[in-house]
């Protein structure tokens, strides 16, 4: 069945460092890739996504590439802020009728200033 | 504004008592689903429904019952079968036509605690 990994948190950092968040996968075909990001005390926000190999999403400076070699879709960010800090969410969907997405268990990241 | 409204943000249940939460859409989104987070384990999916009068059970069902009588709401009922409830509710709506280009969206949850 498909699967979503993610480094285990929390992630701590300091204000404008660099951020890394690893994301795996395992599934069948060729998966959409997303990422949300969940802010204390809300539901998710879809931050970026990609739909083939190669791709790159990006917004609000964050940025993920889909590496189908490595079946990796990991989350970068060049200069962390406190507003960044929150749950982030690595998910696939593999197709199908059910329109089912497969998530990660989520990592915190706190930023302080 | 287009969204999906949850509420209430916060619900108590006492033991024996079956409770719904409340799921509203205006996105105008045929398909709409409930996930379950709890802490250190992200999402799991409860109940999932693409068309009105029609729905299908998730990865974590037991306990829990939907209807799906509008397209635009989705209630979940949690009920005194579900032995575990004290959790964060999450519903999503996201279209059918698009495929993969076409996300889920989220509500802003309902957290539901045991008395």
């Amino acid at each position: 069945g498909n699967s979503v990994t993610q480094m285990e948190g929390p992630v701590t950092l300091s204000e404008e460092a660099f951020l890394t968040i690893n994301c795996t996968y395992t599934a069948t075909g060729y998966p959409s890739l997303f990422w949300y990001v969940q802010y204390p005390g809300e539901g998710l926000q879809l931050l970026l996504k990609a739909t083939k190999a190669d791709d790159k999403g990006s917004n609000k400076g964050f940025e993920a590439t889909y590496r189908k070699e490595t079946t990796s879709f990991h989350l970068e960010k060049g200069s962390v802020q406190v507003s960044d800090s929150a749950v982030y969410f690595c998910a696939l969907y593999s197709g199908g009728s059910n329109y089912k997405l497969t998530f990660g268990k989520g990592t915190l990241l706190t930023v302080n200033p | 504004d287009g969204g999906i409204t949850q509420s209430p943000k916060y619900l108590f249940r006492k033991e024996g008592q079956n409770v719904t939460l409340s799921c509203e859409q205006n996105l105008n989104h045929d398909a709409m689903y409930w996930y379950r987070q709890d802490p250190g384990q992200g999402l799991r999916l409860i109940y999932y429904s693409q068309i009105v009068n029609d729905f299908q059970k998730g990865d974590i069902a037991e306990g829990y019952s939907v209807s799906r009588e509008k397209k635009e709401s989705f209630p979940l009922t949690v009920t005194s079968a579900q032995k575990n409830p004290t959790a964060f509710y999450l519903c999503a709506s996201s279209p059918l036509t698009g495929g993969s280009n076409q996300p889920q969206h989220f509500g802003d949850g309902t957290r539901l605690s045991i008395l």
